[in-house]
């Protein structure tokens, strides 16, 4: 079974630093693209930013770069969103989830499919 | 960038309804368009994908169309279990993604 299994709720102060992982199994975690998900409470999806954990190569939704980091570890297939200095606002869901890709020709077609669980982040004075 | 919309925002259904849901794309993604369905508290869950091919375990009912700018998630038969929010997704960027704002069905 696919699967992605994320890190638990944390609670943080703001100006604190954060790690939060996604670990995955029951696929080659190299050949898949891994993205991240943002749900603030209350409110919708919003894309982050993907990695392909093969070779590491990242891509930022604009709304996103420079205020987070998107890492991986192929050697334990883990995928990682990291903070170096968190704010209230930070305070949401976060879900990683694999990029299936299809091809035809030149065609590509992609979706999200397995979803995390979801790690609760809260930050708060 | 590719900005998605989706209508109505929210609406009140019965069991056995037919609900018809709308996407639409600030331009042309040809296929390229996801649904998903979130259930509060849980991840979302894919749908529908490539706009119109039914994923996997889903049931019947639910099915996609369109191409371009327009899209339609249909529910042809509602039931207790459909109640959530679907988002649409365009795949278009195939590593830029965009979601849709949502659309809340809940019991009339």
């Amino acid at each position: 079974e696919v699967q992605l299994v994320q890190s638990g709720a944390e609670v943080k102060k703001p100006g604190e630093s954060l790690k939060i992982s996604c670990k995955g199994s029951g696929y080659s975690f190299t050949s898949y693209w891994i993205g991240w998900v943002r749900q603030m409470p209350g409110k919708g999806l919003e894309w982050m930013g993907i990695i392909y954990p093969g070779d590491s190569d990242t891509r930022y939704s604009p709304s996103f770069q420079g205020q987070v980091t998107i890492s991986a570890d192929k050697s334990i297939s883990t995928a990682y969103l990291q903070w170096s200095s968190l704010k209230a606002s930070d305070t949401a869901m976060y879900y990683c989830a694999r990029l299936e890709i299809f091809s035809s020709g030149w065609y590509f077609w992609s979706w999200f499919d397995p979803w995390g669980q979801g790690t609760l982040v809260t930050v708060s004075s | 960038d590719i900005q998605m919309t989706q209508s109505p925002s929210s609406l009140s259904a019965s069991v056995g309804d037919r609900v018809t849901i709308t996407c639409r794309a600030s331009q042309s993604i040809s296929s390229y368009l996801n649904w998903y369905q979130q259930k509060p508290g849980k991840a979302p869950k894919l749908l529908i994908y490539a706009a119109s091919s039914l994923q996997s375990g889903v049931p019947s009912r639910f099915s996609g169309s369109g191409s371009g700018t327009d899209f339609t998630l249909t529910i042809s038969s509602l039931q207790p279990e459909d109640f959530a929010t679907y988002y649409c997704q365009q795949s278009y960027s195939t590593l830029y993604i965009t979601f849709g704002p949502g659309t809340k069905v809940d019991i009339k």
